[in-house]
């Protein structure tokens, strides 16, 4: 069962423009949500998190969202670098679990 | 410390060969996860370990998997039996405390059966 979903599996954007990418989850018991970034041959990298009281977390270029009675949340890129372009994936835990979306390529253009 | 490491990076093996991981952690780490990933997903959570104490295995694909942390320091997961569908990129992680707090992923290592 896919508890976290990322039902974009590519966005592409022109650099210096905002990239929104977006992640939605069934289980309303997860109490945590990140965003990490992968490059190629390497292993994911953390981005940033929110936790579930939280509506909304900044760290410089990068905010994450969460819309818990929508079971949803967004990664805002702003404003949107070459260095950028990635695999973004969304994960959301609770106790002993952590679940994992399929992941957005995201492309930025010069 | 320069981060977590996985060893082999590269493992190619025939159906029914048992094969065996190695993920040393960033070393004042006292958690260890193992994922995998297959081809267009995300990583899929296995098991954890805090310390030695391995806390969570009911994720573990089949009785074939097996994961040890004997020491509370490197990690060992062991495919016995493997099958084609085992083709995967392992990953191991590690971090300071509970689940939610940042996890640290190495290479990976990327087994392919025949």
């Amino acid at each position: 069962d896919q508890q976290v979903k990322q039902n974009s599996p590519s966005l592409s954007v022109q650099e210096g423009r905002i990239s929104i990418l977006n992640c939605d989850y069934t289980n309303s018991m997860f109490d945590y949500f990140l965003w990490y970034k992968k490059y190629p041959a390497e292993g994911p990298t953390f981005l940033i998190s929110i936790s579930s009281i939280k509506d909304k977390n900044e760290d410089g270029r990068f905010t994450v969202f969460l819309n818990k009675s929508a079971k949803h949340l967004s990664l805002h890129i702003v404003p949107s670098q070459p260095g950028d372009s990635a695999v973004y994936f969304c994960a959301a835990s609770e106790d002993n679990d952590m679940r994992f979306g399929a992941g957005t390529r995201l492309t930025v253009k010069p | 410390d320069t981060g977590v490491s996985q060893n082999p990076r590269h493992k190619i093996t025939k159906r029914g060969q048992n094969v065996t991981f190695r993920c040393d952690p960033i070393s004042e780490h006292n958690r260890l996860y193992w994922y995998r990933q297959t081809l267009g997903q995300g990583p899929e959570f296995l098991t954890y370990f805090q310390n030695e104490a391995q806390l969570e295995k009911s994720r573990l694909l089949s009785d074939r998997f097996s994961a040890e942390r004997p020491k509370g320091s490197f990690s060992t997961l062991e495919i016995q039996r493997t099958e084609q569908g085992d083709s995967a990129m392992y990953l191991c992680a590690s971090s300071l405390g509970r689940m939610e707090e940042t996890q640290y992923f190495g290479p990976g290592t990327r087994l392919l059966v025949l």
